[in-house]
């Protein structure tokens, strides 16, 4: 049973250019969180989808960042421009909607270096 | 304004023996809990979680006490293993927000 999957896991790129994450949730799963894991603030939300609806983007840091969920299993989190600031793993979560657990499971990472 | 927080940034136990980590949170709205452990280059991966109507939660060799009127909450293993070693993250939601929020991690390092 596939986990979260996250790509690239890497990715290398210079300041101003765009930079695109990819997420695609457990099946099944109806959210979907994106976080940005930094030595200075540690796992931070960045936004969180519910069916597909952005529900809450207070976390994204400005408007360098988007992030879209055109359909239940595919997600995508950009940056343009780029900036070395931005170097960060960033991980995405899914979940099922659920009062009473409504656990988060993580994909393994994207680890972004911003030159 | 740090509303989950774990103050030992790292915890060593000899294999066997028990370990303790702990996380205490501000936010009173905060209802779910969550322990998460994470590899180096991996995703965390859910532990153990305990609801605020509970005190206590048991899972083989993972227990997950919660102390509400202190805002406390402590993750015990035991017995301790090798493979135990790993960071630790603390995790907490309240009421109607699906966000988690994370503690800043425990380096547990269990020795053979």
């Amino acid at each position: 049973d596939a986990g979260v999957i996250q790509s690239p896991r890497h990715e290398v790129t210079e300041m101003g250019q765009e930079v695109t994450l990819r997420c695609k949730p457990i099946s099944g799963h109806n959210s979907l969180f994106w976080y940005r894991q930094t030595m200075m603030r540690g796992l931070e939300l960045l936004i969180y989808f519910n069916n597909n609806v952005p529900i809450d983007d207070s976390g994204m840091p400005e408007d360098r960042f988007s992030a879209k969920m055109p359909n239940a299993s595919f997600s995508t989190l950009k940056i343009q421009p780029s900036e070395p600031r931005d170097s960060a793993v960033y991980f995405c979560a899914s979940s099922l909607q659920d009062p009473s657990t409504d656990t988060q499971y993580f994909g393994p990472g994207t680890r972004l270096t911003v030159l | 304004d740090q509303q989950v927080k774990q103050n030992s940034p790292s915890l060593s136990v000899q294999e066997g023996r028990i370990s303790i980590l702990n996380c205490d949170y501000t936010n009173s709205m905060f209802d779910y809990f969550l322990w998460y452990k994470k590899y180096p280059a991996e995703g965390p991966t859910f532990l153990i979680s305990i609801s605020s109507i509970k005190d206590k939660n048991e899972d083989g060799r993972f227990t997950v006490f919660l102390n509400k009127s202190a805002k406390h909450l402590s993750l015990h293993i035991v017995p301790s293993q090798p493979g135990d070693s790993a960071v630790y993250f603390c995790a907490a939601r309240g009421g109607s927000a699906r966000q988690l929020t994370f503690g800043s991690g425990t380096q547990l390092t269990v020795l053979p």
